[in-house]
């Protein structure tokens, strides 16, 4: 079994739709959960994290996580052509402060 | 803009060549790390290092060897190229534990490697 599990994707959206990404994972001992967002042809980025519960906005950007079901989300708000990318959710390993990263699901803004 | 550099960013060879790729950061990292990344598929960690004279393999099983002289340079190499080996291979750098939250990890634009 993956530790990360990824919604594949791909996504198609209109510009201005709400896009929502999501990851579950298996080992209750992640800590810190993140989201890294890659366009083509380019390395990742950190794009938010978070280690508690519950919800962190940073602007058009909501990262969710749900411990006690082992469920992560991302949502954008109003997408722009611009957040065409693929994103990757990571979980860092509190045993060996490794992360263990999602397949990644690429999401397509329609202008 | 990245302060973490690649090269080459492509690379087409045949097999049973030696090939290294290179990488460089201006960041003064002590952490440094490569990543396969293929289609559709989680990033695995091949092999990192924390600091110089200091490397380790990561969760993926590589053929490919690292060395770490100094902190700014983390190349890596394989003696003999196969068509296994085709893939993606990112290297990247962090300040503190890696992505532990404030200390995210800072990837180059990666080399595509294919091996004919």
């Amino acid at each position: 079994q993956k530790e990360v599990e990824q919604d594949p994707g791909p996504l198609s959206v209109p510009e201005g739709a709400i896009v929502s990404l999501n990851c579950t994972y298996s080992n209750s001992a992640f800590q810190y959960f993140m989201w890294y967002r890659q366009y083509s042809r380019k390395g990742p980025e950190l794009l938010m994290y978070t280690y508690s519960s519950g919800n962190k906005e940073d602007g058009r950007f909501t990262a969710q996580v749900d411990k006690s079901s082992k469920y992560i989300s991302l949502f954008i708000r109003d997408s722009q052509p611009s957040d065409s990318a693929t994103y990757l959710c990571a979980i860092l390993r509190s045993n060996d402060y490794k992360l263990s990263f999602g397949a990644g699901t690429t999401v397509t803004v329609r202008a | 803009e990245a302060d973490i550099y690649q090269t080459p960013r492509y690379l087409v060879i045949g097999t049973g060549k030696k090939i290294t790729l290179e990488c460089s950061q201006t960041m003064g990292h002590d952490k440094m790390y490569w990543y396969q990344q293929d289609p559709g598929m989680e990033l695995h960690l091949i092999h990192y290092s924390y600091g110089v004279n200091s490397t380790e393999k990561g969760d993926l099983s590589s053929e490919s060897t690292v060395s770490r002289i100094r902190t700014e340079h983390f190349p890596l190499t394989l003696e003999s190229a196969r068509p296994s080996h085709t893939s993606q291979y990112l290297c990247a750098s962090s300040e503190s534990v890696e992505g532990g939250g404030n200390s995210p990890l800072h990837f180059g634009n990666g080399t595509r490697l294919t091996v004919t």
